[in-house]
């Protein structure tokens, strides 16, 4: 399984363009990446999902190099509520679909007026 | 809507007292999975269904059990809670048919005296 790497924090202030990077040199080449939100006592929730360039919703864009060994993850223009932990997670689907996530220890973003 | 929900949000018990963690889903998804989250640290996979297929992580505590009586349920056993048990337990489901989003619940926090 590939092994991620992030920042452990982040600061930002609010209307700002916030890019959290993460770094997966052993990626397969049937990993996706997929970042996950998290909020205090809260289950994750999905935020976006690629594979390889970029990928755009209306949350979040994902920026994937040629070499897939990272990805960037950028939130347009931050509010209070964007503070939260974020999960960049590799993983692709064994024969039977199961797609196993392994958390790395994410970057908890703090968005400051 | 709720999707994935779990029962109850906080739970209670005392050391070596058996307790089971509950979780639902409406979305008719094939893989169900259980993680720990202590505090401060990211989730940890415990196990997952595929359908009835039950699949457990190699470190996984043999006192962490689970049971799937069918596709909407899905029980987390503890069969003699330490108080090392004190996490947040989330359940999550998936399609499972392609390379899809972890739709995770809210979270039972499981205090242990």
């Amino acid at each position: 399984l590939a092994k991620t790497t992030q920042p452990i924090s982040m600061d930002s202030y609010e209307g700002q363009e916030v890019n959290i990077t993460c770094s997966h040199n052993n990626i397969a080449t049937n990993d996706y990446i997929t970042w996950y939100q998290q909020f205090p006592s809260q289950g994750p929730r999905f935020i976006i999902q690629g594979y390889k360039t970029k990928v755009t919703n209306e949350v979040a864009s994902l920026f994937i190099p040629a070499d897939r060994k990272s990805s960037t993850l950028s939130l347009p223009r931050v509010s209070l509520s964007d503070t939260a932990v974020y999960y960049c997670l590799v993983g692709g689907n064994s024969d039977t679909g199961f797609q196993k996530l392994v958390f790395g220890t994410g970057t908890r973003l703090l968005v400051s007026p | 809507d709720a999707m994935v929900i779990q029962n109850p949000r906080y739970q209670v018990t005392q050391f070596g007292k058996p307790v089971t963690l509950s979780c639902s889903q409406t979305l008719n998804h094939n893989v169900m999975y259980w993680y720990q989250q202590k505090s401060s640290q990211a989730p940890k996979l415990l196990f997952h269904y595929y359908d009835k297929d039950f699949n457990n992580e190699a470190d996984t505590p043999d006192n962490f059990q689970s049971r799937r009586p069918n596709t909407s349920f899905c029980f987390l056993d503890i069969r003699s809670p330490g108080l090392g048990d004190a996490a947040m337990y989330l359940c999550a489901t998936s399609s499972g048919d392609s390379t899809d989003t972890q739709y995770f619940g809210p979270g039972t926090r499981l205090t242990v005296l």
